[in-house]
């Protein structure tokens, strides 16, 4: 079965540059959540998307934006990448008109910001 | 604020007996309680979910039990096997509105499974 795609898997970036990480979701899931985790941490919600337009905003800070596109991939931009900004991003799908919202996570973008 | 405890951040277990994890949770009234596996730099994997009026799913090996009066979830697996070593996180999430959906994650508890 088709499972949620991220890429890259794996990302190194400078202070202050700017990452781009793409997420691809399970055909015919219409929502997409983003969260972020810290090492030792629990997986914490940025921003979710339904049917391409945004539906809710959790922690996110000014400095990353988000946007989910015509075919549902959606992409989490992120500028001036600070030391903290190191840590798993998860992108996880769901099929909402089902009714509930189990999520599908993808395997993780690593992003360490030297 | 919402606040959700899973009740240790370890357990150790023999292997062939049934592992009980908690799930506490205070300011929220969740529609859905949801259970995740996470094994290491991988994504969370769905297990189980129960709604506010359900008190008990079960599937497989698998039980979780939803108290909305004590705020409280119980995970029960039995006949536990080494494989089922991993990190287990406890998400809530609302029934409605622009935060439908939105999970929002206990600390988890690491599971160990001893042969």
């Amino acid at each position: 079965a088709a499972g949620v795609i991220q890429s890259p898997r794996h990302l190194i970036k400078e202070k202050r540059e700017t990452a781009t990480l793409k997420c691809y979701p399970i055909p015919r899931h219409d929502t997409v959540y983003w969260y972020q985790q810290g090492p030792g941490q629990d997986p914490q919600f940025l921003i979710s998307f339904y049917e391409k337009m945004q539906s809710d905003k959790g922690s996110i800070p000014d400095r990353f934006s988000a946007q989910q596109f015509s075919d549902y991939h959606s992409e989490l931009n992120m500028s001036s990448l600070e030391l903290g900004d190191s840590a798993l991003y998860f992108c996880a799908s769901s099929p909402l008109e089902r009714g509930d919202n189990e999520q599908f996570f993808g395997p993780g973008t690593r992003l360490t910001v030297l | 604020s919402q606040k959700i405890e899973q009740n240790s951040e370890a357990l150790n277990i023999q292997e062939g007996k049934t592992a009980t994890l908690t799930c506490n949770y205070t300011n929220y009234s969740p529609a859905y309680l949801q259970w995740y596996r996470q094994d290491p730099g991988r994504g969370p994997v769905f297990l189980l979910l129960i709604r506010e009026n359900e008190k008990e799913k079960r599937k497989e090996r698998l039980k979780v039990t939803f108290d909305t009066t004590l705020k409280q979830s119980l995970f029960h697996i039995t006949a536990s096997q080494p494989a089922d070593s991993a990190t287990y996180l406890c998400a809530l999430s609302a029934s409605g509105g622009t935060s439908y959906g939105k999970l929002t994650f206990g600390q988890g508890t690491i599971l160990t499974v001893h042969p």
